[in-house]
C-alpha cells in the first residue's frame, strides 16, 4: 500500500452515463497525476496538479474528461457521456514533499472503468 | 515509448536465476528514470530509481544500469523469486512532470 487512494476500485456504466473518479494522495504530496491504462500497455499520461493549480493536459483529456483538485488534496476525475472506448484502468500518482519526498511518483490501485 | 498492444516481451527465469530486463527510451532530455512492477489488477509499485547523473545504481537485490548514450536502461534482479512475477515497466521524466512509459516486459519465475 502506497498511500495513494482511489475510489471505486470497479466501476460499471452504460454508454452515454457520466462516471466521477476520487483519488486520495499521499498526506503532503503537492502534485498530482491522473494516467489510463488499457491492456497491455503501460500508463499514459492524461493530467498532472502542483496543489490545486492544473498544470497540464494531454491531448488523450478530450472535452468529455474533466478533473480538479479544488483544495489541494484529493482530486476527482469526471467522464461524461462515457464511450466503450474509455473502458481502461484509471490511475492516480502522487509525488512532492513528505514521504519518499522528491520526484517519485506513487500511484494508488487504480479505477477498473467498463462501458458496456 | 510506443505501444504495442497485447504482444509485451516476455523473459522467464528459474527462481534464484539472475533476471535483466532492459529498456529504451525516446526522450534524451530526460533526467529521471524509474523501474515499477505491476502486478495483476495492481497499480504500478515503484521499485528504484536514477536519475541522469548516475550510471548505476542499487538497491536490495535490484541494480538498475543507465546508459545515456544509447538511451538505453537496465534493471538487474538478483536471485529471482516467484514473487517477483509480474510485469516491469521502465519510465522517464525531466524533473517532476509526467512520466513516459516505455513497452513493459513480462517476467515469468518458475520454481
Amino acid at each position: 500500500d502506497t498511500g495513494v487512494s482511489q475510489d471505486p476500485r470497479h466501476k460499471i456504466t452504460k454508454r452515454g452515463q457520466n462516471v466521477t473518479f476520487r483519488c486520495d494522495p499521499i498526506s503532503e504530496h503537492n502534485r498530482l497525476y491522473w494516467y489510463r491504462q488499457t491492456l497491455g500497455q503501460g500508463p499514459e499520461f492524461l493530467t498532472y496538479f502542483q496543489n490545486e493549480a492544473q498544470l497540464e493536459k494531454s491531448r488523450l483529456l478530450s472535452d468529455r474528461f474533466s478533473a480538479e483538485r479544488p483544495k489541494g488534496s484529493f482530486s476527482t476525475l469526471e467522464i461524461q457521456r462515457t464511450e466503450q472506448g474509455d473502458s481502461a484502468m484509471y490511475l492516480c500518482a502522487s509525488s512532492g514533499l513528505g514521504q519518499g519526498a522528491g520526484d517519485t511518483q506513487y500511484f494508488g490501485p487504480g479505477t477498473r472503468l467498463t462501458v458496456l | 515509448g510506443e505501444s504495442v498492444g497485447l504482444h509485451l516481451p516476455t523473459l522467464s527465469v528459474q527462481e534464484g536465476d539472475n533476471s535483466i530486463i532492459n529498456c529504451a527510451y525516446s526522450n534524451s532530455a530526460s533526467d529521471y528514470f524509474i523501474w515499477y512492477k505491476q502486478e495483476s489488477g495492481k497499480g504500478p509499485q515503484f521499485i528504484i530509481d536514477i536519475r541522469s547523473n548516475m550510471d548505476k545504481r542499487q538497491g536490495q537485490r535490484v541494480t538498475v544500469l543507465l546508459n545515456k548514450t544509447v538511451k538505453h536502461l537496465s534493471l538487474q534482479i538478483a536471485a529471482t523469486q516467484p514473487g517477483d512475477s509480474a510485469v516491469y515497466f521502465c519510465a522517464e521524466t525531466k524533473g517532476h512532470g509526467k512520466l513516459t512509459f516505455g513497452q513493459g516486459t513480462i517476467l515469468t519465475v518458475h520454481p
